[in-house]
Order: C-alpha cells, then structure tokens, then sequence
C-alpha cells in the first residue's frame, strides 16, 4: 500500500525550531519529488515547500523562505521539513504530499499523509 | 493570500449537481494544468482531477474538470451525502515558482 506518515509535530514556543518527519512506503521514493503542505485552523490550503528527488531543485513559499527548510534521505524514503524562528501564524497542520507531473506545468499531488500538528504558542 | 478565487460555497440537494469555478491568470491557470483535490476536515486531502480533466483511479465520473483560458471548472454530479467536504483547486505559477491553491469551497447537499 502507498502510504505517507507524519510525524514531529507538537507544542512549541514562538522563535522555536520544531522538525519534521515524513515516511514514504509502498513506492519508489527516489522517483518522486516530494513537497509540504499546511492547513491553519479555520483557513485553507496553503503550499510550503518542494524538493526535487535528488535535492538539486527546491522552492519555498514566501511565508516560510529563510526560516524553513526541506530535505529529503531516499536511503530512509524519508522527507523532512526543519521549521526555526516559528510564528504563531506557522501553527497548522502541515501534510507532506508525493508529486507527479513530468515537468512543473503538470504538477500535481496524488498521494497525501495523514498530517501532524504544529502549535506555536507560549 | 491565493492567487486563485473560488466561491466560498456551493449547495444542491442530493442527486443535483454543482460546479465550482477557479479563477487565475495567465501565470498560473493560463500556463500550466489545473488540479482539485477534496478535503473532509481531519482527514488526508485527496486528488480528484489532474491535468485539467483526468480522473486517478478510483474516482467516479461523476466528478469533471474543464479549463478555458484563466479559469477551471470542478462539476460535480448526482451529488451524495458523502460529497459534502471542501475542493480546492490548484496549479504551479510560472511567474512565482510556487504551487498555488484556491481559496477553497465548501460543498453542502441540503
């Protein structure tokens, strides 16, 4: 079965650092480029990040650029997301997604996890 | 903020059907393929319309997507109980290099 689960997620205080875990089975992980999403309570989806399947390609939302940031170990079929100077607005639930699309003009996210939580509050 | 507007919500009575529109700009909608994904709260998303009009397996076809210029429709038909969740649409912004969603909209079978 293809599946995707989250984890890292918790409590932390504003300027905080929190990680992210993701781990990939049932599929060829280093085929697949890979991003994060997140949901804010009461709000929609919001786009992240993207990493390339070997790392060489990644972007960030305007949001997060220079606090955050993606990796990837194809050798774990793991993704991460490492979060630093988080923000009360970063709190959410922050889903990783596997892409398809040769190229980015067919970009879209056909397998998603569950999501974990991240609440930034004092 | 997105750069893709959708209404807020839609409404039909079970077995109707409802469309939701997307709309974008040239950068976004009128360069590259349009997806819907479908969102009940507390559960994964899932992907129901990819490169504008193709269903993944396992999606009925009941659920259509079409696409004109800077905007996408999502119809939805014989509309179920068990369709009453919240579609976003998306697509890559060539412009900005990210992945944008929709505002997101939220579907309700009175």
């Amino acid at each position: 079965e293809v599946q995707l689960v989250e984890s890292g997620g918790g409590l932390v205080q504003p300027g905080g650092s929190l990680r992210l875990s993701c781990a990939a089975s049932g599929f060829t992980f280093s085929d697949y480029s890979m991003n994060w999403v997140r949901q804010a309570p009461g709000k929609g989806l919001e786009w992240v990040s993207y990493i390339i399947t070997i790392s060489s390609i990644i972007y960030y939302a305007d949001s997060v650029k220079g606090r955050f940031t993606i990796s990837r170990d194809n050798a774990k079929n793991s993704l991460y997301l490492q979060m630093n100077s988080l923000r009360a607005e970063d709190t959410a639930v922050y889903y990783c997604a596997r892409v398809r699309g040769s190229n980015f003009a067919y970009y879209n996210m056909d397998v998603w996890g569950k999501g974990t939580t991240v609440t930034v509050s004092s | 903020q997105s750069v893709l507007t959708q209404p807020p919500s839609v409404s039909a009575a079970p077995g109707q059907k409802v469309t939701i529109s997307c709309s974008g700009s040239s950068s976004n909608i009128g360069h590259n393929y349009v997806s819907w994904y479908q969102h009940l709260p507390g559960t994964a998303p899932k992907l129901l319309i990819y490169e504008n009009d193709k269903r993944p397996s396992g999606i009925p076809d009941r659920f259509s997507g079409s696409k004109s210029g800077t905007s996408a429709t999502l119809g939805i038909t014989g509309l179920q109980t068990g369709d009453e969740a919240d579609y976003y649409c998306g697509t890559w912004d060539s412009s900005l290099s990210v992945y944008v969603f929709g505002t997101g909209t939220k579907v309700t079978v009175l």
